[in-house]
């Protein structure tokens, strides 16, 4: 069974602060994706980052990076130098990549980011 | 290009009444997948479609039910309601067998069951 776990319910920053998001995962597939997806309060998710389990080169996009750690079974994600427009909830999901288990996603709780000027 | 769409935006229905949800994928999209996440909570799947046919399922009572047509847009159907079931419904669309692994959701329909 798959089980991602964010233990941080809420972060607040100021402005221009880095802001680290925690996931933890577990899953019995050798093979799989990790995401992380932002929740504005309009409700849609968007789409931010994905890694898959076979790569653990850890990379920066835009202000965006994150650590992924199959050893430690953890995909943390960092914004760097925050800004108001970040303020949202963010999800960490996991989904195995085997044929029939594609898309299945298993989300986090979500931790709610509170970027204040 | 447009992206996930799903009507109606926000629907309030009464207890014991039956609600159906739609969505259209993404274009060149095949799959649709459907979540439930409750106020304060994560999204939890609900069922996904491919081909017409219900390949995976989460979790979720027989009253929840699908469809996928052939121009892979999707329904979602609840009957016998429950206060339980207010929540924001999430459809997301993805390729299987595209090599990509991405899946985009749309902007949800809000279901308030009073």
């Amino acid at each position: 069974a798959q089980k991602v776990t964010q233990a941080q319910t809420e972060i607040s920053v100021v402005e221009k602060e880095d802001v680290t998001l925690d996931c933890v995962y577990e899953t019995r597939d050798t093979t799989y994706y990790l995401f992380w997806y932002k929740q504005p309060p309009s409700g849609e998710l968007v789409f931010l980052i994905r890694r898959n389990s076979f790569d653990e080169q850890n990379e920066i996009s835009g202000r965006y990076s994150w650590n992924f750690q199959k050893s430690t079974s953890s995909f943390n994600f960092t914004i760097t130098a925050s800004q108001v427009v970040d303020s949202a909830v963010y999800f960490c999901a996991l989904s195995e990549l085997s044929t029939d288990s594609w898309g299945k996603f298993q989300f986090g709780a979500g931790t709610q980011v509170v970027v204040t000027p | 290009d447009a992206g996930v769409t799903q009507s109606p935006t926000h629907l309030i229905k009464t207890r014991g009444q039956q609600v159906t949800l739609r969505c259209s994928p993404k274009s060149g999209h095949d799959t649709v997948s459907w979540y439930q996440q409750a106020l304060g909570q994560g999204p939890q799947f609900i069922f996904q479609y491919y081909e017409e046919e219900e390949r995976q399922r989460g979790n979720f009572p027989d009253r929840f039910s699908g469809h996928q047509f052939p121009n892979y847009s999707s329904e979602l159907n609840v009957n016998a309601l429950l206060l339980g079931d207010s929540a924001l419904y999430l459809c997301a669309s993805s390729l299987v067998g595209g090599g990509r692994y991405e899946q985009y959701f749309g902007p949800g329909t809000r279901l308030t069951v009073t």
